[in-house]
C-alpha cells in the first residue's frame, strides 16, 4: 500500500522569508503523480502544485516550487516570499496513474506566517 | 461554474440517526470521492466512484454507503450514526486526464 509521510506537524516562517515543507512517500510504482494541497481556515482544499513522476523538471507555480527527488521518494514544497495568506494546513498527496483512482494523503503540516 | 458543492455545511445527529450527505460537481468529471478528515489523521478515503455506475471501498468504508446517482452527483449515507463518525467530510472530483482532485467546502458532522 502507498503511504505518504509528512514529518513536520507544524512549521512557522517570517513574512517575506522562505520555508520548505517536507514529504516522503512509499511506492513500488514507477509512474505516478504528486500534489500539494492547501487548506486554509475555511477548510476548503485548494490545489497548490502537481508533479508528474516521469518529468525530471521540478514543478513551479509562482512563489511555490517543489524539490522532487524520485530515487529518495521525497517531494518537498518551497514557499518563497511568504505571505500572511499562506498560513494554512498543507497536505502532500500521491496518486497512481494506473486504475484505482485513489489519492493518498499525508497527515498535514500546519504553517504559521509571522508578521 | 460552481465546481464541487456539498450539502449540508453542518449537521448534528443523535446516535442511531441516519442522514445523507449530498455532493454535486459541474465539471463533467468522471471520478468522485468521499473523504473524512480527523485531527492528526489527515484525509482518509471512505468510498470513491471511478465512473458513473461504479463505486468502490476506500480505506474506511465501514458504517457508510454511497450512491453515484448520475455523473454529477455522489451521495454518502450514514445508516446509523455513531459518535466515531464525528468528522469533517469532503467530497472531491477528478478528471482522469488531468489527474487533479477538486474539493468541495466540506460538511462538519457532529454525532452526539
Amino acid at each position: 500500500a502507498q503511504t505518504v509521510t509528512q514529518s513536520q506537524p507544524e512549521m512557522s516562517v517570517q513574512e517575506a522569508e522562505t520555508v520548505t515543507l517536507s514529504c516522503t512517500y512509499d511506492t513500488s510504482e514507477s509512474d505516478y503523480y504528486l500534489f500539494w494541497y492547501k487548506q486554509p481556515p475555511s477548510r476548503q482544499m485548494i490545489l497548490v502544485i502537481r508533479q508528474e513522476a516521469y518529468k525530471q523538471q521540478n514543478a513551479t507555480e509562482n512563489r511555490f516550487s517543489v524539490n522532487f527527488q524520485k530515487a529518495a521518494k521525497s517531494f518537498s514544497l518551497k514557499i518563497s516570499d511568504s505571505q500572511l495568506g499562506d498560513a494554512a494546513m498543507y497536505f502532500c498527496a500521491y496518486r497512481r496513474t494506473m486504475t484505482g483512482n485513489q489519492f493518498y494523503f499525508g497527515t498535514g503540516t500546519s504553517l504559521t506566517v509571522i508578521p | 461554474n460552481a465546481g464541487v458543492t456539498q450539502t449540508p455545511k453542518f449537521q448534528v445527529l443523535k446516535t442511531g440517526q441516519s442522514m445523507t450527505l449530498q455532493c454535486a460537481q459541474d465539471m463533467n468529471h468522471n471520478s468522485m470521492y468521499w473523504y473524512r478528515q480527523d485531527p492528526g489523521m489527515g484525509l482518509r478515503l471512505i468510498y470513491y466512484s471511478a465512473s458513473e455506475g461504479t463505486t468502490d471501498k476506500g480505506e474506511v468504508p465501514n458504517g457508510y454507503n454511497v450512491s453515484r446517482l448520475n455523473k454529477r452527483e455522489f451521495s454518502l449515507r450514514l445508516e446509523s450514526a455513531a459518535p466515531s463518525q464525528t468528522s469533517v467530510y469532503f467530497c472531491a472530483s477528478s478528471s482522469i486526464l488531468r489527474e487533479t482532485q477538486y474539493f468541495g467546502p466540506g460538511t462538519r458532522l457532529l454525532v452526539l
